[in-house]
């Protein structure tokens, strides 16, 4: 499968610090989306990026596209606690339908 | 928003009996629904992508015959895992694409943990 590999596989940091997650994906893209999850529960959308734009905000969170290095970022700015969770970056490939996911960061913010 | 309900959220059956877990899409009609199976602090595999009025497309190493889906109206999917053993227990999630009201945006239910005893 085209899985995606993100780093860190596992981020700790403190409340107030700025987290940033890389995700690299191996092939043509239609769009990439970064999904929340937190322990034992589903997914939740977070941001969908195509592949024409470049940076795009949701509040806290920033996302980036590099088409060119096949890459993209997901930055939250002023964590919190409750920011912790696992963050999974999914491509949609052209043609495709379905959502392939990278392997995910764990993120940990300490109060 | 669109919301998918999976249920039961929770299940423990005993070796060699089938379970089914049910993923509705609650607020709109999913033409599409994908189900995944997610091991322990690992990533999201696709496991087949059910299409409502016909048969489910299974990823290469997903036995159909274990992995049975139904995807019988606009709404429902189910999978039903057949003959289960310890083996198969895992997070199963399913997810719905609302092409009318959100374009690509996917939406996931909770979830479902079964248990193989």
């Amino acid at each position: 499968s085209q899985q995606g590999e993100e780093d860190p596989q596992a981020l700790s940091i403190q409340e107030g610090e700025n987290a940033t997650m890389n995700c690299s994906y191996k092939t043509s893209i239609n769009n990439l989306q970064w999904y929340r999850q937190n322990s034992g529960r589903g997914l939740v959308h977070l941001i969908l990026i195509r592949s024409n734009e470049r940076e795009k905000h949701s509040g806290r969170l920033r996302v980036t596209l590099d088409t060119s290095k096949k890459s993209s970022s997901l930055l939250i700015t002023a964590s919190r606690a409750a920011d912790t969770a696992s963050y999974f970056c999914a491509t949609e490939f052209s043609g495709y339908s379905t959502l392939t996911f990278g392997k995910g960061t764990m993120l940990l913010v300490s109060p | 928003g669109a919301v998918v309900s999976q249920h039961p959220s929770r299940v423990i059956c005993k070796s060699g009996t089938s379970v089914k877990i049910e993923c509705r899409s609650l607020d709109f009609q999913a033409t599409t629904m994908f189900w995944y199976r997610q091991f322990p602090k690992k990533s999201l595999m696709l496991m087949a992508t059910s299409n409502e009025g016909s048969k489910a497309t299974y990823e290469q190493g997903v036995e159909k015959d274990k992995f049975l889906i139904n995807h019988a109206s606009l709404t429902l999917s189910t999978l039903t895992v057949t003959s289960a053993h310890p083996e198969d227990s895992s997070f199963y999630i399913c997810s719905a694409r609302d092409f009318l009201y959100s374009g690509n945006t996917i939406y996931f239910g909770e979830g479902s943990w079964l248990t193989v005893v």
